[in-house]
């Protein structure tokens, strides 16, 4: 049972462009939440999401980040027009339904925006 | 808000026991959680409590709960040089459904002394 894989492990932008970022849960998980640490501090919670469904979008940035997890396929962290405060590691997280004490880590992308 | 604290920094001498230090504030968290990242690396879970047990011992690690003080330690005994890493605290409420939004300390970097 592989982990959670996100990819892609590493990404550059230019100021302006888009990035998109995917996370594939772990077999049988349901529940996608994503993460963003900014340098030398800790993680913040951005959205948690079951599949078709965003649940909670409290932490996300009201203009250009969106995430959706759709039927089929990964996660899909997009950020759009993106600017050099959003570079950051950007780690997925996953668990199953009905256990909420514990959730798997991806390894995180590192997004770094020129 | 929820709030997690940490020191940013801890040094200790090969062998030595480690006891990394967190308070929280939200009187409502269900599950205290210790992560440890490695550089370049997704957030491991090292263990977990709840908010009714008191400690928890896992092989080298224990933890300890003041529910109280809202303060938890978590203490590594016989640190060796692959322990140094960050330690991540980090605590979630009561949750039903498998909802899991989590909050995280700032990070406390384990430098371990040859």
């Amino acid at each position: 049972n592989a982990g959670v894989m996100q990819n892609p492990r590493h990404l550059v932008r230019r100021r302006g462009q888009e990035a998109r970022l995917r996370c594939s849960p772990m077999k049988g998980h349901s529940h996608v939440y994503w993460y963003r640490q900014l340098p030398e501090e800790g993680l913040k919670f951005m959205v948690y999401l079951q599949k078709e469904n965003i649940i909670d979008e409290s932490g996300m940035p009201k203009e250009r980040f969106s995430a959706e997890f759709p039927k089929e396929g990964p996660s899909i962290l997009r950020i759009q027009q993106v600017v050099r405060g959003d570079s950051a590691a950007y780690f997925c997280a996953s668990s199953p339904p009905g256990r909420g004490t514990e959730a798997f880590f991806g390894q995180g992308t590192r997004l770094t925006v020129v | 808000g929820e709030d997690v604290e940490q020191s940013l920094f801890l040094s200790v001498r090969e062998g030595d026991s480690s006891v990394i230090n967190c308070t929280y504030t939200d009187s409502s968290s269900t599950y205290l959680y210790w992560y440890k990242q490695e550089p370049g690396a997704g957030l491991q879970l090292l263990t977990y409590i709840f908010s009714n047990m008191d400690m928890k011992q896992d092989q080298r690690l224990t933890v300890l709960l003041n529910k109280k003080d809202k303060h938890l330690s978590l203490r590594i005994a016989d640190t060796q040089t692959g322990d140094s890493a960050i330690y991540f605290c980090a605590e979630s409420g009561g949750n039903s459904g498998g909802y899991q939004k989590v909050t995280f300390g700032t990070g406390t970097k384990l430098q371990v002394i040859p």
